[in-house]
């Protein structure tokens, strides 16, 4: 089975600029989710989709991120204006079924992102 | 404020040695623990999961062990080689979470030959 796709591998932007990463995840899964994770630290929780709806983005900074997953398949995860902070990779996972807790997530390769 | 601790950054253990990760939670709700695997470059890969009704699962060399009323939880390699070398999350979640997982800093394990 195909894995969970990426793109872009690697991102360098200025401060205050905008930025777009795309996630395509395994076939048929239907619960996806965007991570960021610092150096250092583990992936932290952005945002779930359960299809095209969204589960959970209590820790989405609103104010310059955004997500969607329109027909409930790929995603996009956007980013504008950058700051210095949001320096991170930034990885997108699946699972089968959000109702079933045995279900691991499985992660794609990430996108670095660094901010100048 | 850390949910799920994973106090030893880093860890070195001799080939064929038996390497323990360590893992401890403060969230009493978290009744489902994963672990993964990190190479660098790539995403997490799962590894291994236990649930709160076991306190022990195994799957070949890897075994996962959790002690629910001190909140801790330790993922076994035994025999450790030289590619379980690699970055190890311990993650965590419960019904209450959907399958939001609250995942810990880390620990670099680096199995010398």
């Amino acid at each position: 089975e195909a894995g969970v796709a990426q793109s872009p591998r690697y991102k360098i932007i200025e401060k205050r600029q905008s930025v777009a990463f795309w996630c395509n995840p395994i076939s048929g899964h239907a619960t996806l989710y965007w991570y960021q994770q610092i150096l250092g630290q583990g992936p932290k929780l952005l945002i779930q989709f359960q299809n095209n709806g969204v589960v959970d983005d209590s820790q989405l900074p609103k104010d310059r991120f955004s997500a969607e997953r329109l027909k409930g398949v790929d995603s996009t995860l956007k980013i504008q204006p950058a700051k210095l902070e949001d320096s991170a990779v930034y990885l997108c996972a699946s699972s089968h079924n959000a109702g079933n807790s045995l279900q691991p997530q499985h992660f794609g390769d990430g996108t670095r992102l660094s901010i100048l | 404020d850390q949910q799920v601790k994973q106090n030893s950054p880093s860890l070195s253990v001799q080939e064929g040695r038996i390497s323990i990760l360590n893992c401890d939670y403060t969230n009493s709700m978290f009744d489902y623990f994963l672990w993964y695997k990190k190479y660098p470059a790539e995403g997490p890969t799962f590894l291994i999961s236990i649930s709160s009704i076991k306190d022990k699962n195994e799957d070949g060399r890897f075994t996962v062990f959790l002690n629910k009323s001190a909140k801790h939880l330790s993922l076994h390699i035994v025999p450790s080689q030289p590619g379980d070398s690699a970055v190890y999350f311990c993650a965590a979640t419960s019904d209450n979470y959907g399958q939001n997982f609250v995942f810990g800093p880390g620990t670099r394990l680096s199995v010398l030959p």
